[in-house]
């Protein structure tokens, strides 16, 4: 079945740094949401991408759909603490389902 | 204010013990779905709905019943529960569900604990 991956599955950073998840898909996708998830919070939507090689930005998070649509990107610059959290990719294969990726950590040191 | 909000935040209970995890949403939202969180598995799809009165399996239904006799409100069932379904749940809704492309909106989550 379709199947997510998102590497790493943690990072730890120092605030400034960039930092950036990568989410795989082994089937092509019809479009991909990220989400965001404090510490001891629900998952947050962040953006959602459909395009081939479409690329998304937020402020300090740029967003990459890949030119087949099987992986996506999100790359923060300079972070902060406020960055704090776990990043989920979630996408829509053939079967029209949503499926999330395993998530990536993050922490940021001041 | 729009949200989907679940009841209780917390349980502590012991194996086989019947339970139900409320969820409800105000959006009219056509779409609701169960999901449980493990560490280093994600969120796992347990059971969802497109409508009322229609339900279907998610990836990892074994142990759970849903409902859905009203839009607004859709329970998590267990019942007879066991160590295995200690985790973190979450309900979410959206608009349109799996057809489309609106985003999911997730309540604040449970945190069960079977004994």
């Amino acid at each position: 079945g379709q199947q997510v991956m998102q590497i790493p599955q943690y990072q730890h950073v120092q605030e400034g740094e960039d930092f950036t998840t990568y989410c795989n898909s082994s089937t092509t996708l019809s479009n991909i949401q990220w989400y965001k998830q404090r510490p001891g919070g629900h998952p947050v939507f962040l953006i959602q991408l459909v395009k081939s090689g479409e690329v998304k930005k937020q402020k300090r998070l740029t967003f990459q759909f890949g030119e087949a649509k099987k992986n996506s990107s999100l790359h923060i610059t300079a972070t902060q603490t406020t960055d704090v959290g776990t990043y989920f990719c979630a996408g829509r294969g053939n079967t029209d389902k949503l499926i999330f990726g395993t998530g990536t950590r993050l922490q940021v040191f001041p | 204010e729009a949200q989907v909000t679940q009841n209780p935040r917390y349980l502590i209970t012991v194996t086989g013990k019947k339970l139900t995890v409320t969820c409800s949403q105000n959006m009219n939202h056509e779409y609701m779905s169960w999901y449980r969180q493990d560490p280093g598995l994600g969120l796992r799809q347990i059971y969802y709905s497109m409508n009322v009165e229609v339900t279907d399996k998610g990836d990892v239904p074994e142990g759970y019943k849903v409902s859905r006799k009203e839009k607004r409100n859709f329970p998590l069932i267990l019942e007879s529960p066991s160590p295995n379904q200690t985790s973190l749940y979450f309900c979410a809704s959206s608009f349109r569900g799996q057809s489309s492309t609106d985003t999911q909106y997730f309540g604040p989550g449970t945190r069960l604990t079977v004994l």
